[in-house]
């Protein structure tokens, strides 16, 4: 157990439709990073956020936005929902002792599997 | 995008074997961590070796790092089968603004066999 939360663990929709996917950090962990992972792209970085501050975005859709909140969870929330967004989205947390998280240990929630249908 | 290539894709071993997995990447790193996922679950953190560091140890695991050929390998001695997983390596990019991110390669399938 990594003592990050994500929920919900599954999550089937339609077409058009707007989710919200959550994630509680390590107690102690300041940052917190969305990943992407689907069969043709991998595992791709979506977005990072320290402390309620947006750090670094990657290749995240227009469609997908992020916050984190003054307790430090984070919620990730998808809209306009296409076939292609069906994945698995990770959250990871790290200390962030830097504000970047560069040379530190991320570690993993479970994950949300996500079926857009 | 993915920086790291990991090789081979798949591997199938009998148990007691060892393993080997190499990963090459593109840019200049910080960090090369390497991630083990057991099917369709979260990522397990394995060891991270900084850009100044050849060789790490942990338990069963050995990793290398050679910055000049951008490659790295996990070595996993004495197999089980409950190693059996995908294994990804990460780096993280000391220059730009994602510092702190992960970026992953396309990982290898091991399957070990008791």
């Amino acid at each position: 157990d990594s003592g990050v939360t994500q929920t919900p663990k599954h999550l089937i929709t339609a077409t058009g439709q707007r989710v919200t996917l959550r994630c509680s950090p390590r107690s102690g962990d300041l940052s917190v990073y969305w990943y992407q992972q689907s069969l043709d792209q991998g595992l791709q970085f979506l977005i990072q956020y320290y402390n309620g501050e947006e750090r670094a975005k990657g290749n995240i859709l227009e469609r997908f936005s992020a916050q984190q909140f003054p307790d430090l969870h984070s919620e990730l929330n998808l809209s306009s929902l296409e076939l292609g967004d069906s994945a698995l989205y990770f959250c990871a947390s790290s200390v962030a002792s830097s504000g970047r998280g560069l040379g530190e240990t991320q570690y993993f929630g479970p994950g949300t599997r996500l079926l857009v249908l | 995008s993915q920086q790291g290539e990991e090789d081979p894709q798949a591997l199938s071993i009998q148990e007691g074997e060892n393993a080997t997995m190499n990963c090459s990447y593109k840019t200049s790193i910080n960090n090369l961590q390497w991630y083990r996922q057991n099917s369709g679950r979260g990522l397990v953190h394995l060891i991270l070796i900084r850009s100044n560091e050849r060789e790490k140890h942990s338990g069963r695991l050995r990793v290398t790092l050679d910055t000049s050929k951008k490659s790295s390998s996990l070595l996993i001695t004495a197999s089980r089968a409950a190693d059996t997983a995908s294994y990804f390596c990460a780096t993280q990019n000391p220059y730009g603004g994602s510092q702190g991110n992960l970026i992953f390669g396309k990982g290898t399938k091991l399957s070990v066999k008791p």
